[in-house]
């Protein structure tokens, strides 16, 4: 099956800095790429949507300013967090649409812990 | 407000035996999408099965089926058989017609006893 990769699987920051996560799509062209938040024991939440070569689309309450997301291949979407205070801690999941209905593959994940 | 709720915060089902988790739904959409995944400890969410709104039969893979339940708006998951590495969290999610997001429900712990 297709393979979404993210990198790193973890993370910790001094807060105020900034971190990047990288997702990628392996063996695939993904059109679409969605980000996630998930808190412990909590379920996904969606932070935002984006078309290669476009600006993302992010969901109510999200600070795109904040969580700034590049879409910059087909292949390859970044999330930034910008600022990071301990409360960004959270595991950060992509997801890539191959582009038929339902096809839409996750990454392992990025455990981001700000200090 | 909440369109994919799992009531069941929590499931524990003895090894080798079959298990339902519960999915239901809202949308006015007619064209939707209907999707569980696995979230072992690891993280990681491993696609298990979808149903179309549009599909005549329920869907089936493996050890897995969907109880496609149309007129109730619920989607419950089986597990028949079930094994120790079955043990993890299950999520239900749904994506509406055209819209690309997939929106998931708070999900279940399933914990499978030897």
């Amino acid at each position: 099956g297709a393979v979404v990769s993210q990198h790193p699987s973890w993370v910790i920051c001094k807060s105020g800095t900034s971190v990047k996560i990288e997702c990628r799509s392996l063996d695939f062209q993904a059109t679409t790429m969605f980000w996630y938040r998930q808190f412990p024991k909590q379920s996904l939440m969606l932070m935002a949507t984006s078309n290669e070569g476009s600006k993302a689309t992010y969901e109510q309450g999200v600070e795109k300013d904040k969580f700034l997301i590049n879409h910059a291949s087909l292949t390859l979407s970044t999330l930034t967090v910008t600022s990071a205070h301990p409360e960004d801690s959270s595991f950060y999941i992509c997801s890539a649409r191959q582009g038929s209905y339902y096809e839409q593959y996750f990454g392992p994940g990025t455990r981001l812990t700000v200090t | 407000a909440q369109k994919i709720t799992q009531t069941q915060p929590g499931m524990f089902v003895q090894e080798k035996e079959a298990v339902t988790l519960d999915c239901t739904y809202d949308t006015s959409d007619p064209s939707y999408g209907l999707f569980w995944y696995k979230q072992p400890s690891s993280g990681e969410m491993i696609f298990l099965i979808y149903q179309g709104s549009y599909d005549q039969q329920n869907a089936t893979e493996g050890r897995y089926s969907l109880n496609f339940q149309k007129a109730r708006k619920s989607a419950n998951l089986v597990i028949s058989a079930s094994q120790l590495g079955d043990s993890a969290m299950y999520f239900c999610a749904m994506r509406e017609g055209n819209n690309n997001d997939m929106r998931f429900g708070a999900g279940t712990r399933l914990t499978v006893k030897p």
